[in-house]
């Protein structure tokens, strides 16, 4: 089965710019699926960020609209979100996932992004 | 939006007893667009169940998923000590995209 590694900065500054990579492997990011970012902050819910076919079509979730963007590389069989103006309400756990039929099939382990000065 | 909301936010069970975990939405929703996930501490939400009532690959046959409209259930047989966890209730919408989760139930040993 597909498995999804995520990584990035664990660590970034109120107003900056925080930027995580999900790496795809045992599967090819440029199948027919959408691929999908997850948050959790510490001791919270789940709460969905969007998503991104391989053509590189978007959905994101109305409430980060404004700051979010997610893009594909399928020469690295990845895919990577960028969250602009972060504060500490965007500490959390980012997980990415595999969609499935109106469900998110398989994630990966997920990691813990802090934003403090 | 849609809003899930799930009872009880804890539930106190022994080893060997059915749990029954419910989520109800704010309006009725396709029974096809509903899934459960568990999630162990320090690790990532794993599904269980889509469509309402399909079990994931490799689920055990004791867990299950019923239900339409506005309530919706997830159902554990007989509880094996790996099954005490949170467990979320999730629903997605189409025009446009989104996934919406609930905001958990906790299931612990009693």
């Amino acid at each position: 089965q597909v498995q999804l590694q995520e990584s990035g900065p664990g660590l970034v500054k109120p107003s900056g710019t925080l930027s995580l990579t999900c790496d795809v492997s045992a599967g090819s990011i440029s199948s027919n699926n959408w691929w999908s970012w997850v948050r959790q902050p510490p001791g919270k819910g789940l709460e969905w960020i969007g998503e991104i076919h391989y053509s590189g079509s978007t959905n994101y979730n109305s409430s980060l609209k404004s700051r979010v963007s997610i893009s594909v590389d399928q020469s690295k069989n990845q895919y990577s979100l960028t969250l602009r103006s972060v504060t500490a309400a965007d500490t959390a756990v980012y997980y990415c996932a595999k969609n499935g039929h109106s469900c998110l099939q398989y994630w990966g382990q997920g990691t813990l992004v802090t934003v403090s000065s | 939006e849609i809003v899930l909301t799930q009872s009880p936010s804890t539930l106190s069970l022994s080893p060997g007893e059915r749990a029954t975990l419910s989520c109800r939405a704010s309006q009725n929703i396709a029974s096809t667009y509903m899934g459960w996930y568990q999630q162990k501490p320090g690790q990532a939400p794993r599904l269980l169940i889509y469509d309402a009532s399909i079990r994931a690959t490799g689920i055990p046959d004791r867990f299950s998923g019923t239900g339409s409209g506005t309530d919706f259930t997830l159902t554990i047989s007989r509880l094996e000590p790996e099954d005490f966890a949170v467990y979320y209730c999730q629903h997605y919408v189409n025009s446009p995209p989104m996934y919406t989760f609930g905001q958990g139930t906790k299931l612990e040993i009693k």
